[in-house]
């Protein structure tokens, strides 16, 4: 067990509908990161936040949002859904004290079927 | 931008065989590199992880890894594999020069040990 959780385990949409991801992050943990895992692009790295703020984006369509909360669990909000946005969605978190990031702790991911 | 290229997608091998996963990234100054696993229906967990000093990383379950800086590698090695090795492996950088934010993530190289 990675201590991070993320909810619900699987979900099932259809096209156009709109979704929100949850990722609670270790004890301690000040970032959170979001991945996309599907079979063509492999694991992208979509965006992380750091103690509330946004500090990295990566290929993260507009379509996609997210944020941090003072809590610092995470969501991840999908909307205008497209069957290509079908993958696994990762949360990780890390401690990454100051400006540096080491090792992420993932959680078991959140399957996104859109139909 | 930091990229990540792993040169094998799939890696079969018999059983108490040594294995090597590659992994180069793009050239940077500074950089932090590590090793994921991914076991069926599971999120990723760390291997190993070099941040500086030695070369030879070694990590859990026999596994270690090389950095070298001249040629920007970070191979992956087990002198002998065992059928519960069967799993997805990730290379990852994490790129100083940009703060070490983002974490890129290799496309990975599923690793499939036979008996």
């Amino acid at each position: 067990d990675s201590g991070v959780t993320q909810t619900p385990k699987h979900l099932i949409t259809a096209t156009g509908q709109r979704v929100t991801l949850r990722c609670s992050p270790r004890s301690g943990d000040l970032s959170v990161y979001w991945y996309q895992q599907s079979l063509d692009q492999g694991l992208q790295f979509l965006i992380q936040y750091y103690n509330g703020e946004e500090r990295a984006k990566g290929n993260i369509l507009e379509r996609f949002s997210a944020q941090q909360f003072p809590d610092l669990h995470s969501e991840l909000n999908l909307s205008s859904l497209e069957l290509g946005d079908s993958a696994l969605y990762f949360c990780a978190s890390s401690v990454a004290t100051g400006a540096l990031n080491t090792e992420a702790f993932f959680g078991q991911g959140t399957r996104l079927t859109v139909v | 931008a930091q990229s990540v290229t792993q040169l094998d997608s799939q890696v079969p091998v018999f059983e108490e065989a040594p294995v090597e996963l590659r992994c180069n990234y793009s050239s940077s100054v500074s950089v932090y590199l590590f090793w994921y696993v991914q076991y069926p229906n599971q999120g990723l967990q760390l291997l190993l992880k070099y941040l500086s000093g030695s070369t030879l990383v070694k990590g859990i379950n026999g596994f270690e890894a090389e950095f070298n800086k001249s040629q920007t590698s970070f191979h992956l090695r087990k002198p002998s594999v065992h059928i519960s090795d069967t799993a997805e492996y990730f290379c990852a950088v994490s790129d100083l020069n940009t703060g070490g934010f983002k974490t890129i993530f290799g496309a990975g190289t599923r690793l499939f040990v036979k008996a």
